[in-house]
């Protein structure tokens, strides 16, 4: 089994311009997460979904669009980059249990935004 | 606004040396609390899920305790070695919301040979 992977691992945009990262895990899980990890800030949980078809947003969504057509995957769009989106991003998945099982990270997208 | 609060923010030790550090979170409305372990260049990896008022875990030299009542919980690491060198991260999950994790900032933990 893969687990979680994303794509790609790196991305230089310019200011303005829009990109989709993919995530897709193969656990069969329902739950799925994006985060952003910055210096000094931790994780914070951008979009989330709970099953295919359905997302909802986390504590720093604006900016971002998710959306899950499939149950193996999840996209992060950015539909204008900002530097301020500059970032290392990390999808997690989750068997449904609301908190109580652990949660699966991939090995991260480091975006930068000039 | 839920904050999930970690100490010390890094840490620096000795091999064999044993340390602890500490999560601190909101005391109402308790769910489950992660300890993830986050390697440099790697995928933060989940050490422990905790749910119970008292619960303690251990996963061979480390081990954790949780205090519901109080908000915190401790992570030990008992005779470190330079492979535990990592990042830890503990979440406070919230209830009903689809397992949303509130990560704290993390322990930065170095350990020298």
């Amino acid at each position: 089994n893969a687990g979680v992977t994303q794509t790609p691992k790196f991305r230089v945009l310019k200011t303005g311009q829009s990109m989709t990262l993919l995530c897709a895990q193969d656990m069969n899980h329902e739950y799925m997460y994006w985060y952003r990890q910055d210096p000094g800030m931790g994780l914070r949980l951008i979009h989330y979904s709970v099953g295919e078809g359905t997302t909802a947003k986390g504590e720093v969504p604006d900016g971002y669009n998710v959306s899950r057509l499939k149950k193996q995957n999840f996209l992060l769009g950015l539909e204008s980059a900002a530097p301020s989106q500059t970032s290392v991003y990390f999808c997690a998945s989750s068997y449904p249990t609301s908190g109580m099982e652990e949660q699966y990270f991939g090995p991260g997208t480091r975006l930068t935004v000039t | 606004i839920l904050n999930v609060e970690q100490s010390p923010q890094s840490l620096h030790v000795q091999e064999g040396d044993s340390t602890n550090f500490t999560c601190s979170f909101p005391s109402s409305n308790f769910y489950a609390l992660h300890w993830y372990r986050w390697e440099t260049a790697k995928s933060p990896e989940a050490l422990f899920v905790m749910t119970l008022n008292g619960d303690e875990k251990k996963k061979g030299r480390i081990s954790a305790t949780l205090n519901t009542k109080e908000g915190y919980s401790y992570l030990y690491i008992k005779g470190s070695q330079p492979e535990d060198s990592a990042t830890y991260l503990c979440a406070f999950v919230i209830y009903n919301q689809g397992g949303k994790l509130i990560f704290g900032q993390g322990t930065e933990l170095s350990v020298k040979p």
